[in-house]
């Protein structure tokens, strides 16, 4: 079954540093997009950004591009998703997803990173 | 960007009934490049329909999508216990922006 599994859940102070992680398995991962996806607490659903591990072509939202970085390691099928420094509105379930190539949609999804950001 | 509105933002039906769900963008959706997606409380999302009409691997046929251009349905015809969870849609075909959702709860 094809999956991604994600990092577990992490509690920070503002102004701290953070990446979260995401592997795929068991399937090409050098030839599919793989997108973050960030839901606040009780909100909907707000897509950051996609890379294509292939070549690194990364594209971002208006909204979060400048705020986060987001990179793959197509050597161990992860990719991830870093801030430098956290703010309390960071606060947020992180989730990955994987494209495939051509215009398809998100079909399949990370379990989730809870991500708390608090002094 | 393409802006999504769904309708109603909550729906209350019974077991049994039928569910329309509603979802407008604010401009053409390329190709129908429209996707639904069903999120449970705790859960990740799960994709539903793509391309407007054509259901996801394992979906049950109750779940029909349909609609073109800017309008866009999702159907439940009839709702089974396991089918009360929020509900949105998402455009593909220029970047990627979701709709906010619609919560189907139990009357």
């Amino acid at each position: 079954e094809v999956q991604l599994v994600q990092s577990g859940t992490d509690v920070k102070k503002p102004g701290e540093s953070l990446k979260i992680s995401c592997k795929g398995s068991p399937y090409s991962f050098t030839n599919h997009w793989i997108g973050w996806v960030r839901q606040m607490p009780g909100k909907g659903l707000e897509w950051m950004g996609i890379i294509y591990p292939g070549d690194s072509d990364t594209r971002y939202s208006p909204s979060f591009q400048g705020q986060v970085t987001i990179s793959a390691d197509r050597s161990i099928d992860t990719a991830y998703l870093q801030w430098t420094s956290l703010k309390a509105s960071d606060s947020a379930t992180y989730y990955c997803v994987r494209r495939n190539s051509g215009n398809f949609p998100f079909d399949v999804w990370g379990q989730g990173t809870m991500v708390t950001v608090s002094s | 960007e393409i802006v999504l509105t769904q309708s109603p933002g909550t729906l209350s039906l019974s077991p049994g009934e039928r569910a329309t769900l509603s979802c407008r963008a604010s401009q053409g959706v390329s190709s129908s490049f429209l996707a639904w997606y069903q999120q449970k409380p705790g859960q990740a999302p799960r994709l539903l329909i793509y391309g407007a009409s054509t259901r996801a691997t394992g979906i049950p046929d109750r779940f029909s999508g349909s609609g073109s251009g800017t309008d866009f349905t999702l159907t439940i015809s009839r709702l089974e216990p396991e089918d009360f969870a929020v509900y949105y849609c998402q455009q593909y075909g220029s970047s990627f922006t979701f709709g906010p959702g619609t919560k189907v709860d139990i009357k």
